[in-house]
């Protein structure tokens, strides 16, 4: 079976640092891209970015870049999503998605597989 | 960047209705865009790819439509399952989402 699995919820305190990571199995790890997807509470979906495995080639929205950090470790088949100092206004639950595609204008892909996603609460 | 905007926010409606939800993108997409199902607690699901291109083991009463900046997500006879918000992405340059269309029991 083709799957995503994420690690579990995480509660910070702003100002910390936070790793958490997406684990593909069933499929050739480093042949798809996978993206992060945050998902604030109550809100829409919102692409943060993106990295090919195989290279470790990746790409940032705009809006999360300088923001987070996404890197993967293609030998255990993991991608990561990291932060150096966390904030409030970071809480959410953060989804990794596959991208069967290539990354480039009119060629990419949907994202067909998705993680069951990572809680992070940062309170003080 | 691309915007997406889905209309309309929220819909009631009863089982077996027919119904469309819209996605407009502020510029042409080609057909580059697909439709996600989420229910609470639950990660989204894709229903549809490249507008109209049904997603394996997706249900037939889902289908959708459109090209260029203006598209259509239709379910033929709304069923107890389907309760959920709805959301269209952008592929065409990098992804961007709508903000979602909850479809609630009327």
């Amino acid at each position: 079976e083709v799957q995503l699995v994420q690690s579990g919820a995480e509660v910070k305190k702003p100002g910390e640092s936070l790793k958490i990571s997406c684990k593909g199995s069933g499929y050739t790890f480093t042949n798809y891209w996978i993206g992060w997807v945050r998902q604030m509470p109550g809100k829409g979906l919102e692409w943060m970015g993106i990295i090919y495995p195989g290279d470790s080639d990746k790409r940032y929205s705009q809006s999360f870049q300088g923001q987070v950090t996404i890197s993967a470790d293609k030998s255990i088949s993991t991608a990561y999503l990291q932060w150096s100092s966390l904030k409030a206004s970071d809480t959410a639950i953060y989804y990794c998605a596959r991208q069967p595609g290539i990354v480039v204008v009119g060629a990419s892909d949907a994202f067909d597989i998705w993680g069951q996603g990572t809680m992070v609460t940062v309170s003080s | 960047d691309i915007q997406m905007t889905q209309s309309p926010s929220t819909l009631s409606a009863s089982v077996g209705d027919r119904v469309t939800i819209t996605c407009r993108a502020s510029q042409s997409i080609s057909s580059w865009l697909a439709w996600y199902q989420q229910k609470p607690g639950k990660a989204p699901k894709l229903l549809i790819y490249k507008a109209s291109s049904l997603e394996s083991g997706v249900p037939s009463r889902f289908s959708g439509s459109g090209s260029g900046t203006e598209f259509t997500l239709t379910i033929s006879s709304l069923q107890p399952d389907d309760f959920a918000t709805y959301y269209c992405q952008q592929y065409n340059t990098y992804w961007t989402f709508g903000q979602g269309t909850k479809v609630e029991i009327k």
